[in-house]
């Protein structure tokens, strides 16, 4: 049974590029969660996508948008990318909106 | 927004020691999660709880969601170096969805 799975593990990227990080869910899960973990932190809510819409948004600009498949894999796209935006990337998934998460290791972003 | 304040921020105790933390909240949350984060991984859930009051043990690890809702404890016992690592806490609220999480308590395990 495959748990959650991100990628890419690692990425470098230039202020102002744009960025795609991808995520597919633990088998059974249908909800997919976004977050930012700076360093030092803990997760921060970015937007929850269900049924191919975002149900829930965080405090974060437009510059962060998302898309889920209908086979509930997702993608979070970062614009315009800012030296502030290089943190650990994480998704989580769970069964419907209000179940328990579960994690995938992160795609760790730096902005030089 | 809804904030969890996390303590202590981080410990360091003797190999088989008992370790407590806990989340605080100004919040009703209707769901407490208890999560440990690795180096370079996700964080795991350790243990989850749906109802005030309600004592929930996963091992050696043993977690209480608040009577107030707004508060939760881990307790760890008889602590070993793989206990090793960032301890978050998380709340749902009552809409569902969206987590809030701690800021995480570092534990370190001297053998």
């Amino acid at each position: 049974d495959a748990g959650v799975t991100q990628s890419p593990t690692h990425l470098i990227k230039t202020r102002g590029q744009q960025v795609t990080l991808r995520c597919s869910p633990k088998s059974g899960h249908d909800t997919v969660s976004w977050y930012q973990q700076a360093l030092g932190q803990g997760p921060q809510f970015i937007f929850q996508y269900y049924e191919e819409e975002e149900r829930q948004r965080g405090n974060f600009p437009d510059r962060f948008s998302g898309h889920q498949f209908p086979n509930y894999s997702s993608e979070l796209n970062v614009n315009a990318l800012l030296l502030g935006d290089s943190a650990l990337y994480l998704c989580a998934s769970s069964y419907g909106l209000g179940n328990e998460q579960f994690f995938g290791p992160g795609t760790r972003l730096t902005v030089l | 927004g809804q904030q969890l304040n996390q303590s202590p921020q981080s410990m360091f105790i003797q190999e088989g020691e008992d370790v407590s933390m806990n989340c605080t909240s100004s919040s009703i949350f209707n769901t407490w999660l208890w999560y440990k984060q690795d180096p370079g991984e996700g964080p795991v859930l350790l243990i989850a709880l749906y109802k005030a009051g309600e004592l929930t043990s996963n091992g050696r690890l043993t977690a209480q969601f608040g009577i107030t809702r707004k508060d939760s404890f881990l307790n760890i016992s008889a602590s070993i170096p793989s206990d090793v690592g960032i301890y978050f806490c998380a709340g749902l609220p009552t809409n569902a969805g969206k987590s809030t999480f701690g800021d995480g308590t570092t534990l370190t395990v001297k053998p």
